[in-house]
Formats: structure tokens, C-alpha cells, sequence
């Protein structure tokens, strides 16, 4: 298996501009998980997704953020418009359904946003 | 969600084994206790999960005592690829909770 697919790896782009995230789960995972990482906040949880269904976007820090999970397969998380607050690494995760013992979490390898 | 607690950092040379300890004194009786590992530039690995006394796999054992407050890992015979951010999570087996990493425990091997 490819685990978890994340793209793109690196995005550097001007305040203002908008930003998409994109994300392709492990296949056969019900659950979907973005998180993004600071130095100062550490690892948050942005918003998750059980079949398809965002279950709780309580972390998603203002309009501006904004996640879609199409399919099984693919979902995106977008910022419109991106400030530079919000560079960061973004990880997308996913995992058999959660609430039921899904416990482990397959990360992806990240997206590093710059936003200047 | 109980909340836990855990040293920000700790150094250990090559070889050694390495215990860190994890509090949590608020856990349910429905909590289990997770472990991850984060490399430098990689999202988080899953290490290892349990509930109470031992458990055990290729990579680490987890010890948790009988009132389930506090919970060890214990990586054996470290190498400098153990080199990582360790994170405890205390996570209920029931409903919608969010997994909720803190800060975690910078592990630093020493050549």
C-alpha cells in the first residue's frame, strides 16, 4: 500500500491568495483526519470525516478554512484567503472508522505551507 | 478527555533503555493509552496502544499499573535513529472524541 497521499509537498504562495490541500487516504479507511503543525500550537486537529461526513470541524480556525471529502478516496482542505498565520505543516490521516477502537492514525508525509 | 502530562525532553546514549512516563491522572474507564512517534519532517507514527498492565510489540512495551494514572513506555537498547518527539495519548474507545496530541517528549539519543 502507498499510505497515505498527500499533495503538494511544498506550497509557497503570497497572502492573499487561495490554497488548496490535497489528500488521498489509504484505501479501505473510513475515517479522515487533518491536522495542522506549529511550533508555537503543536499539532491540532483541524476537522475528521467518517464516511465521508465531516463529524466535528470544531478546529477549524475561521471561514477562510474550508475541507471537502468528495469520495473515498480524495478530500481537500482549502484557505481562502491564505495570511501568513497560517503557514504551517498540514498532515492528512486517515484510519478504519472511528469510534470504534480505530486507535491507529497512518499519517501522511505533510504539506509545508509558506505563506508570505 | 483526560489530559496528560509528559516530559518535554529527554537525552539517553546509544544502547541503553529508555523509559518515559506519561500521567494521567483524570483517565475513564473507557480511555486507552496511545502512543505515537514523530520524526523530524514526517507525520506521526503509530508506536503502541494499551489498556492496563503490559503490553508489548516489535518496537516498545507499555507498562500500566493498576489505577491506570500514569503509563511507560520503555524503548530497548536505543539507537540514534530512535531520535524523535513521543507523543501520549489518553483516547476513548466510545463516540466521536478527538484524538488530541500535546506536546509530546523530545527524545534526543546521544552517539
Amino acid at each position: 500500500d502507498a499510505g497515505v497521499i498527500q499533495s503538494p509537498r511544498h506550497e509557497v504562495t503570497e497572502m492573499g491568495q487561495e490554497v488548496t490541500l490535497r489528500c488521498k487516504p489509504i484505501s479501505g479507511h473510513n475515517s479522515l483526519f487533518w491536522y495542522r503543525q506549529t511550533m508555537m500550537r503543536g499539532l491540532e486537529l483541524l476537522i475528521y470525516f467518517n464516511n465521508n461526513v465531516p463529524i466535528d470541524d470544531s478546529g477549524m480556525p475561521e471561514d477562510r478554512f474550508s475541507a471537502k471529502m468528495p469520495n473515498a478516496s480524495f478530500s481537500t482542505l482549502k484557505i481562502q484567503p491564505s495570511e501568513p498565520r497560517d503557514s504551517a505543516v498540514y498532515f492528512c490521516a486517515s484510519s478504519l472508522e472511528y469510534g470504534q477502537g480505530a486507535h491507529e492514525q497512518y499519517f501522511g508525509p505533510g504539506t509545508r505551507l509558506t505563506v508570505t | 478527555l483526560a489530559k496528560t502530562t509528559q516530559p518535554i525532553s529527554m537525552d539517553s546514549y546509544e544502547g541503553q533503555e529508555v523509559n518515559i512516563t506519561c500521567s494521567h491522572n483524570n483517565i475513564a474507564t473507557n480511555d486507552y493509552i496511545t502512543w505515537y512517534q514523530q520524526f523530524p519532517s514526517q507525520g506521526p507514527r503509530f508506536i503502541i496502544q494499551g489498556y492496563k498492565t503490559k503490553v508489548t510489540n516489535e518496537v516498545a512495551s507499555l507498562f500500566i499499573p493498576a489505577d491506570r494514572k500514569s503509563s511507560t513506555l520503555s524503548l530497548p537498547r536505543v539507537s540514534l535513529s530512535d531520535t524523535a518527539v513521543y507523543y501520549c495519548l489518553v483516547w476513548s474507545n466510545f463516540g466521536n472524541e478527538k484524538l488530541t496530541f500535546g506536546t509530546g517528549t523530545r527524545l534526543t539519543i546521544i552517539p
